[in-house]
């Protein structure tokens, strides 16, 4: 089974809009963390926002917040008030700390702002 | 420089051929990290080292592939007898404490793209 499963390869986004982007994973572990990174045409990986499985709250970041579902095994990344910036590759990715320090990559999803 | 340096950023290169990818992590960084992304894919793990020592290479694909930390800085990704479907984007990362959240953050590099013809 896949790890971290990104099901949308592309979204269209209207400029201001909010989007959600979607993330599910799968892990037998308590304790795990969960991350966003977003890669632009550029190629470099630029971390975004962090979870961690036993934080209570849900993550936020400027824009940037994480829709943490614990039960269903979510972490979808919602971005307020999109930009033409915010086009670019985002991955979801897991740390399993029964594991080692690795991350494990979701296959990403492509977002596109139109103006 | 404040961030990971990888070189070259472009490698075109012949099948059989051997070649070497070099990272420069950010100064200070223990934990330096190889992954290898395909066309359309996420970052694939191949190896991370902690200080000198390689901590878990389960992610390299074969023996043609090796890599090396000798002095707990830079590292290199050695690639022997390559073959076209080595080719990928290699990204270097390294990691230290998000002061914020306290999650153990990777810092990437803008990565090296191979070819092999």
């Amino acid at each position: 089974a896949q790890k971290i499963t990104q099901t949308q390869p592309g979204m269209f986004v209207q400029e201001k809009e909010a989007v959600t982007l979607d993330c599910t994973y799968d892990t037998s572990d308590q304790s795990y963390g969960l991350f966003w990174y977003k890669q632009p045409s550029s190629g470099e990986m630029i971390f975004l926002i962090y979870q961690g499985s036993y934080d209570e709250q849900n993550a936020t970041e400027g824009r940037y917040s994480l829709n943490f579902q614990k039960a269903r095994k979510s972490a979808n990344l919602v971005i307020s008030a999109s930009q033409l910036g915010d086009s670019a590759m985002y991955f979801c990715a897991m740390r399993e700390w029964s594991g080692n320090e690795k991350l494990t990559f979701g296959t990403g999803t492509r977002l596109t702002i139109i103006p | 420089g404040a961030g990971v340096s990888q070189t070259p950023s472009n490698k075109v290169t012949e099948k059989g051929k051997y070649v070497e990818l070099r990272c420069d992590p950010i100064s200070g960084h223990t934990a330096l990290y190889w992954y290898r992304q395909s066309l359309g894919q996420g970052p694939e793990f191949l190896i991370y080292f902690q200080g000198t020592g390689a901590a878990d290479d389960s992610g390299l694909p074969n023996d043609r592939f090796f890599a090396v930390r000798p002095e707990g800085s830079v590292s290199t990704l050695k690639i022997q007898r390559t073959e076209r479907g080595d080719s990928a984007v290699y990204l270097c990362a390294s990691s230290t404490r998000d002061s914020l959240s306290g999650a153990n953050v990777l810092t990437f590099g803008a990565g090296s793209r191979l070819t092999v013809l």
